[in-house]
Order: C-alpha cells, then sequence, then structure tokens
C-alpha cells in the first residue's frame, strides 16, 4: 500500500486565490512527521512546510498552511493569495521514527497551475 | 542555511561510459546522505542511503554495481554511473541529513543533475 497518496495529478488556481493540495497518508507509527516540498521545473525541491505527529496546532509558513488531521491521517497543503510563481510541482512527504532511519517517502505529486 | 550543492548540474554522456555525480554539503556535516532518481512527472524514488565511511545502503530494485555510491567524507558523496545506457537517463537528486540531532528540517536537497545518455 502506498505510504503516501496524492490523488490530484493537476490543479488550476486563479491568481489571488487559495488552492488546497491533499494528501494522505499511511502509518502504524505514532511518531511521524509530514513535508511539503515545492519543485519548480528547475528541479530544486524547496522545503516548505513541516508538521510532526505530536504537534498540536496546525503548521504555518508565510502563505502556507498544513491542514492536520490526524484522525483521517491527511496532511493537506493550503496556499492563500496564489501567486504566479506558486506554479510548479508539488510534493508531500511522510517520514517515519520506526526502524530509526528517518528517511521519507514522497508521494506522486500536484501539479499546480497559477492562471493570471 | 543548510546548502547542498550537486556537480554537475547536467550532463551529457555516450552510452557504455561512466559519469560521476557529487553531492556536497557546504556549511554542515552530513553523516548521512540520500541520492534519488526522479523520471520526467513523476516522483522521486530512493535509490540509496549513504552514510560516511561505510557501504552505501540500496533499495530493493536498485544495482548497487551500476550505481557505485562513495561517502568518504562528511561533506562529499558521490553517486557514479557505471556503462550507463539510454534508460539511465533521469534526474538524480541528492540530500543531506545533519550530523546532529534531529530536527525537523534537517534534510536538504541539492539542485539535481540531469543525466541524458545518448
Amino acid at each position: 500500500a502506498q505510504k503516501i497518496t496524492q490523488t490530484q495529478p493537476g490543479m488550476f488556481v486563479q491568481e489571488k486565490e487559495a488552492v488546497t493540495l491533499d494528501c494522505t497518508y499511511d502509518t502504524s507509527d505514532q511518531s511521524y512527521g509530514l513535508f511539503w516540498y515545492k519543485q519548480p521545473s528547475s528541479g530544486e525541491m524547496i522545503f516548505l512546510i513541516y508538521q510532526g505527529s505530536y504537534d498540536e496546532q496546525n503548521a504555518t509558513e508565510g502563505r502556507y498552511s498544513l491542514n492536520f488531521q490526524k484522525a483521517r491521517k491527511s496532511a493537506n497543503l493550503v496556499i492563500s493569495a496564489s501567486q504566479l510563481g506558486d506554479s510548479a510541482m508539488y510534493f508531500c512527504a511522510m517520514r517515519e521514527a520506526s526502524g530509526g532511519s528517518y528517511i521519507p517517502t514522497f508521494g506522486r505529486g500536484t501539479s499546480l497551475i497559477v492562471h493570471p | 542555511g543548510a546548502v547542498v550543492s550537486q556537480h554537475p548540474s547536467w550532463v551529457i554522456c555516450k552510452s557504455g561510459t561512466s559519469v560521476k555525480i557529487e553531492c556536497r554539503s557546504l556549511d554542515f556535516q552530513a553523516t548521512t546522505m540520500f541520492w534519488y532518481r526522479q523520471f520526467p512527472k513523476q516522483s522521486l524514488m530512493l535509490m540509496a542511503t549513504s552514510n560516511e565511511g561505510s557501504k552505501a545502503t540500496y533499495e530493493q530494485g536498485v544495482e548497487k554495481d551500476k550505481f557505485l555510491i562513495n561517502h568518504a567524507s562528511l561533506t562529499l558523496s558521490t553517486l557514479t554511473v557505471t556503462s550507463a545506457h539510454p534508460e539511465d537517463s533521469s534526474f538524480y537528486i541528492c540530500s543531506a541529513r545533519e550530523t546532529s540531532g534531529r530536527t525537523s528540517y534537517e534534510q536538504y536537497f541539492g539542485p539535481g543533475t540531469r543525466l541524458t545518455v545518448t
């Protein structure tokens, strides 16, 4: 079974609007971390936001917020006030503590296109 | 902030030749480095985990004799694609994890290397 599921291969949003990118995860660990990365066409992976499984508050970083619903095992990324520069691939990733390896697993990604 | 560099950023080579890709942590020590492969419009696939001073741990299905990984120091890991074939053409990304602690932002990615084998 996939550990990280991103069901939206592509999303479109109007500039200045908010957009939610979905991510669900599967783990039996109690301790884990969830990440979102942005990958523009240049290829670099840009870290956006992190949520720990024990964090009670939803993580926020500027225009990015993570809607963490632990019972549903979802960690959706919300981008507010979209900008043209937000057009990119977005990857959700999870890092589990089991085995001590802390190696993250990535989802398939969502391509976001911001229209002017 | 923590910076990871990769060299070269892109390379074209002929089938049958070997190519070496370097991954360096510029301002921190990295006990562990990871090598990923990414096909167009697909996710990152972990190839191997590289620990300084020891043999790399390869993921299932990754040929260790084809993808040689060396992590000789706390700031440098290399991936050598031996006897490259066109199907090895891909985007290779490394990431590095800081030696100290387990903070949430400890894994830093390099900018990637685009390999084209003709």
